[in-house]
């Protein structure tokens, strides 16, 4: 079966813009995780949504905001963007939250590239 | 404060050795995962430990998950240069979010 598919896998903004992200977890699976990959952090948890409800949050500035659909895509909005924006946001798939039943396994996408000017 | 501490965070070896990662926690984990990641894509999954003292093998690679389920350590026997890539171990405490340690990376000279 399909994989996680992320887009766009690659794209460039300047200061201040904003960007959108697309996630298509894989199909049946119902909760949807966001990550940010820096070199210098490592990969770090921005939020968990599950059957459309955020159900996990981190530690990033209101400017991340998501959201997930009914049918299960997700996407992930950065507003004002700065340079330290700049990152592998990573998307993860998994048959329920974190929070509940199963071994908490996910299954990423390839990543969207995000490089701010 | 990084509640997985992965050791250590850079290994080159040659082709054939054997090498050891580790991950610890202060933290109780119901469950931890390994994850191999190479250069433009996302992790992928190697392997889910459970049961405290539980050792899984996956062809040349050993996991084992501590008796208490705070750390897990990944043991590849005869390192090939396809085993290159960043390790990283995961967990979910008290069952919340997923977090991942820093990452082992591992290059494998032929």
């Amino acid at each position: 079966k399909a994989g996680v598919t992320q887009t766009p896998r690659y794209l460039i903004k300047t200061r201040g813009q904003q960007v959108t992200l697309s996630c298509s977890p894989i199909s049946g699976h119902r909760s949807v995780s966001w990550y940010q990959q820096t070199p210098g952090q490592g990969l770090q948890f921005l939020f968990e949504y599950f059957s459309e409800t955020q159900r996990n949050k981190g530690n990033f500035p209101g400017r991340f905001s998501g959201r997930q659909f009914s049918n299960s895509r997700s996407e992930m909005n950065v507003s004002t963007l700065e340079l330290g924006d700049s990152a592998l946001y990573l998307c993860a798939s998994s048959l329920g939250s974190s929070g509940g039943s199963g071994t908490g396994e996910l299954f990423f996408g390839e990543g969207s590239r995000l490089t701010v000017l | 404060t990084q509640l997985l501490e992965q050791s250590p965070q850079f290994l080159s070896i040659q082709e054939g050795e054997n090498l050891t990662v580790y991950c610890n926690s202060s933290s109780v984990f119901s469950s931890l995962q390994w994850y191999r990641q190479e250069p433009g894509e996302g992790p992928v999954l190697l392997v889910t430990v459970v049961t405290g003292g539980e050792v899984k093998k996956l062809k040349r690679l050993t996991f084992q998950f501590g008796d208490a389920r705070k750390d897990s350590s990944l043991h590849i026997t005869a390192a090939q240069p396809g085993d290159t890539g960043l390790y990283l171990c995961a967990g979910a405490p008290g069952g919340f979010k997923t977090i991942f340690g820093a990452g082992t990376r591992l290059f494998v000279k032929a």
